[in-house]
């Protein structure tokens, strides 16, 4: 099956600074990359989608200016939260796509704001 | 809008009994379906999938079978075992160029020995 590597697996940031996150789709080429959150218990939420070179789009609710997504190329999207809060604290969970209906996830990033 | 609707958990099991988590959809459309499993701490992982209406999805022992009819896709395993303990999720893709995967709520499976 198709390899997805997502980086870093878990990271811990003081209140006000900012974290990225990677993830990489090592043996196809993506042309479309959802961004998933999950908290505790709870079932995956999008965040927004974005297709290579373009603009992301966010879903209702989410802070396009707060949660930055770069999908430069078709093997690398990158999600940065910015100036993050306790409250970002949560599950983030990649997830690139090919053409066909299958979708692929990322091992996913535990952040965890202090 | 398509949707998905899983049992709600969490469902206790003990090692070698039958288990059955249910899944309704509704969508526009002919979707595929899909159960992904996700350990603790992990992303998911695609367990099995389905197509088209009257297909049987199977991997390691479980299995679903997409029927139309009913909007279901019911997930089955005749003997279960420790290591499924896990978080189940159903879900579903319109087929659509570019759209996400809808899932349910996720349903956790606990098998004790």
């Amino acid at each position: 099956g198709a390899v997805v590597s997502q980086h870093p697996s878990w990271v811990i940031c003081k209140s006000g600074t900012s974290v990225k996150i990677e993830c990489r789709s090592l043996d196809f080429q993506a042309t479309t990359m959802f961004w998933y959150r999950q908290f505790p218990k709870q079932s995956l939420m999008l965040m927004a989608t974005s297709n290579e070179g373009s603009k992301a789009t966010y879903e209702q609710g989410v802070e396009k200016d707060k949660f930055l997504i770069n999908h430069a190329s078709l093997t690398l999207s990158t999600l940065t939260v910015t100036s993050a809060h306790p409250e970002d604290s949560s599950f983030y969970i990649c997830s690139p796509k090919a053409g066909g209906t299958e979708a692929f996830f990322g091992q996913g990033t535990r952040l965890t704001v202090v | 809008g398509d949707s998905v609707t899983q049992m709600e958990g969490p469902v206790t099991l003990s090692e070698e009994a039958f288990l059955t988590i249910n899944c309704t959809y509704t969508a526009t459309g002919y979707p595929s379906l899909f159960w992904y499993v996700q350990y603790p701490g992990e992303g998911l992982q695609l367990l099995l999938k389905a197509t088209k209406a009257d297909d049987k999805g199977s991997n390691k022992g479980f299995e679903a079978t997409y029927r139309k009819e009913t909007t279901s896709f019911h997930l089955e395993k005749g003997s279960v075992q420790v290591s499924d303990s896990a978080v189940y999720f159903c879900a579903l893709s319109s087929n659509q160029a570019g759209t996400a995967l809808i899932f349910g709520k996720g349903t956790t499976l606990s098998v004790s020995s």
